[in-house]
């Protein structure tokens, strides 16, 4: 039972456009939401986060926004750059001593210069 | 700063062999995690260290998988017997407190079973 969600295997937008990715998750106990960046062969990096108790972050070209009541976030990429085509990895993570990370299953982005 | 460093970064081995993979967290790091994402899938919890102590092995998928922190510094994780379904990438992340947001990841080990 996937608990986070990834609804869109791909995405593909033309360079300077807007990139939305979109995230959603089942588990109300999750409190802290963050978007991870993967190019091949290498590890996922730490890109932007969001708690709980907020509905928008934002960090240079990278947004993310959070609707709790829907249980949805999205990271916005503006503007779009060919060096943003890569996999971006929605996690989640509970309160307290359960500090694991749950993903989803990423969503491949592609910027057309 | 050395980031976090996996090794072997490919194994190929046969079905019923013994594969132990490597991670070195980053100094000072006292949370050791592994991850697995299989092709095309999510990147899976497998187990979740603080120093040399299994905090959470909630994720380790049976048996045959045994991960080890001796003395709280690197981490190994072993696969024996290997079988086909244990094929993927490993993903050893560590980070410094134990509410931290992020966690730093290593390129990843990837494990190929014929």
């Amino acid at each position: 039972d996937q608990q986070v969600k990834q609804n869109s295997p791909s995405l593909s937008v033309q360079e300077g456009r807007i990139s939305i990715l979109n995230c959603d998750y089942t588990n109300s106990m999750f409190d802290y939401f963050l978007w991870y960046k993967k190019y091949p062969a290498e590890g996922p990096t730490f890109l932007i986060s969001i708690s709980s108790i907020k509905d928008k972050n934002e960090d240079g070209r990278f947004t993310v926004f959070l609707n709790k009541s829907a249980k949805h976030l999205s990271l916005h990429i503006v503007p779009s750059q060919p060096g943003d085509s890569a996999v971006y990895f929605c996690a989640a993570r509970g309160t307290g001593a359960n500090s694991k990370l749950t993903f989803g299953k990423g969503i491949t982005l592609s910027v057309r210069p | 700063e050395a980031g976090v460093t996996q090794f072997p970064s490919h194994s190929v081995i046969e079905k019923g062999q013994t594969v132990t993979l490597r991670c070195d967290p980053i100094s000072g790091h006292d949370n050791l995690y592994w991850y697995r994402r299989v092709m095309g899938k999510e990147i899976k919890f497998l187990l979740h260290f603080v120093k040399e102590s299994k905090q959470d092995e909630s994720g380790m998928p049976n048996n045959r998988f045994l991960a080890e922190r001796t003395g709280g510094t690197y981490s190994t994780l072993k696969v024996q017997p290997a079988e086909l379904e244990d094929s993927g990438v490993y993903f050893c992340a560590s980070s410094q407190a134990l509410a931290a947001g992020e966690l730093f990841f290593g390129e990843g080990s990837r494990l190929t079973v014929l």
